[in-house]
């Protein structure tokens, strides 16, 4: 289906561990986002990318890793994840023009 | 740096009532773009309406309308003739125009929207 798809939809995980993130796109949109929502912060850039191999840093992008070697695909890596990246994680895309479209978002437990 | 002030953590309104949704801006950009986004209770991210910051008029869609005060440096929502399923967070947005697409949002309002 078109569309952007995040995955998992929730995830529990350890502290210190790695997790990845995914998130796809079936539009071929240049640029790439991701978000993390946290209460009475809204929501805040972690990074985005304007094409393959181009990405760049966001409001709060220390503990991520992100790469993006093909157009349709964004992943989002905690290297060793903390109970402050607890949070609700948005992919977004958008085209030149228009307004950014989001994913369902994964739910991010650290425990 | 770019800012979205949105300082009603919550609203009340009656069902069929119009409702505004407040949204303060600072940019000294003379170039960006306003955004308003519905998050309800399934968690999603709907995009409602968009203002360029060179349009005229005041955008509109449907029932919802951005009453677009560019010397006040205010984007309010007008949703008109509220519904039931229009309890939901509301996020302003603004775009910068370093050509990257970001977004910058608010911390949102919660509209209930009461029988």
């Amino acid at each position: 289906d078109a569309g952007i798809t995040q995955s998992p939809r929730y995830k529990i995980t350890e502290t210190g561990r790695q997790v990845t993130l995914m998130c796809h796109q079936t539009w071929s949109h240049s640029y790439m986002f991701w978000y993390r929502q946290d209460l009475g912060h809204g929501l805040r850039l972690i990074y985005y990318s304007a094409a393959a191999d181009i990405t760049d840093k966001g409001e709060v992008p220390d503990g991520y890793v992100v790469s993006r070697s093909k157009t349709e695909n964004f992943p989002l890596t905690l290297e060793s994840a903390t109970r402050s990246q607890t949070s609700v994680y948005f992919c977004a895309s958008s085209d030149r023009q228009g307004a950014l479209t989001f994913g369902s978002g994964t739910r991010l437990t650290v425990v | 740096a770019q800012k979205i002030t949105q300082t009603q953590p919550g609203m009340f309104v009656q069902e069929k009532e119009a409702v505004t949704l407040d949204c303060t801006y600072d940019t000294s950009d003379p170039s960006y773009g306003l955004f308003w986004y519905k998050q309800p209770s399934s968690g999603e991210m709907i995009f409602l309406i968009y203002q360029g910051s060179y349009d005229q008029q005041n955008a509109t869609e449907g029932r919802y309308s951005l009453n677009f005060q560019k010397a006040r440096k205010s984007a309010n929502l007008v949703i008109s003739a509220s519904q039931l399923g229009d309890s939901a967070m509301y996020f302003c947005a603004m775009r910068d125009h370093t050509g990257f697409q970001k977004l910058v949002f608010g911390t949102g309002t919660r509209l209930l929207v009461s029988p």
